[in-house]
């Protein structure tokens, strides 16, 4: 069981837009900053956001990140086949003292 | 740009120890970063397992903390990972990153634990 909810799964159609939610409490993201991942099948995970709304170089504006609250949303606009991947989101957790994931996305484009 | 790689044996029997390396390239490990460990069962999601900075400093996942050492060597560069007692539980790729934000990851490596 992951300290952060996430839906196991989201779909849409090439060109359209997608948001995966990311759910926790005020012991992590309500205090503490967001990141993204972004891992495409058989290979490690990639930075895609972080602080809860900052794209590290070379990643699209097409990714986009949320935070309100104790939670945060990814969004992906312009939807492409490339995008078809798991995505996990991650914090510090101030009562665990320890980071945290989500369970994990599975992005789906159709 | 910070480069790193794992490094360790690939199969590990039951209740022995499952000891990893991940080599940093690009960058100094006494770095402001601090250096962590995360795991992934086949098939399943991340976990982060604990971090280390370069003056000794450690966080551990409260789970694994009673398993866990992480340790740093600054002349070679590197830092490492021992999870001892381990089960077939802990079959897993283990990924070393810079934390936090995890914006730079190894490749991963896969470890099993079978007789």
């Amino acid at each position: 069981q992951s300290v952060l909810t996430q839906p196991p799964s989201v779909s849409a159609a090439p060109g359209q837009k997608v948001t995966i939610s990311c759910s926790g409490s005020s012991s992590n993201i309500g205090n503490n900053y967001v990141s993204w991942y972004q891992q495409l099948p058989g290979a490690a995970p990639k930075l895609l956001i972080y602080e809860n709304n900052r794209r590290p170089s070379g990643i699209p504006d097409r990714f986009s990140g949320s935070k309100s609250g104790a939670s945060a949303t990814l969004g992906i606009t312009g939807l492409q086949t490339g995008d078809e991947a798991d995505y996990y989101c991650g914090t510090w957790d101030s009562s665990l003292n320890a980071g945290v994931f989500g369970g994990g996305t599975k992005l789906t484009v159709l | 740009q910070v480069q790193l790689q794992e490094s360790g044996p690939g199969l590990v029997k039951p209740s022995g120890t499952l000891s990893l390396t991940c080599a940093v390239s690009g960058g100094s490990i006494s770095s402001s970063h601090w250096w962590s460990w995360v795991r992934q069962p086949p098939g399943k999601g991340l976990e982060w397992i604990g971090e280390i900075y370069h003056i000794g400093s450690t966080n551990y996942n409260p789970s694994l903390k009673s398993r866990v050492t992480i340790s740093v060597d600054k002349p070679k560069n590197q830092f490492s990972l021992k999870l001892n007692s381990v089960t077939a539980a802990d079959t897993a790729v283990y990924y070393c990153a810079t934390s936090w934000p995890l914006d730079y990851w190894g490749q991963g490596t896969l470890v099993s634990v079978s007789s």
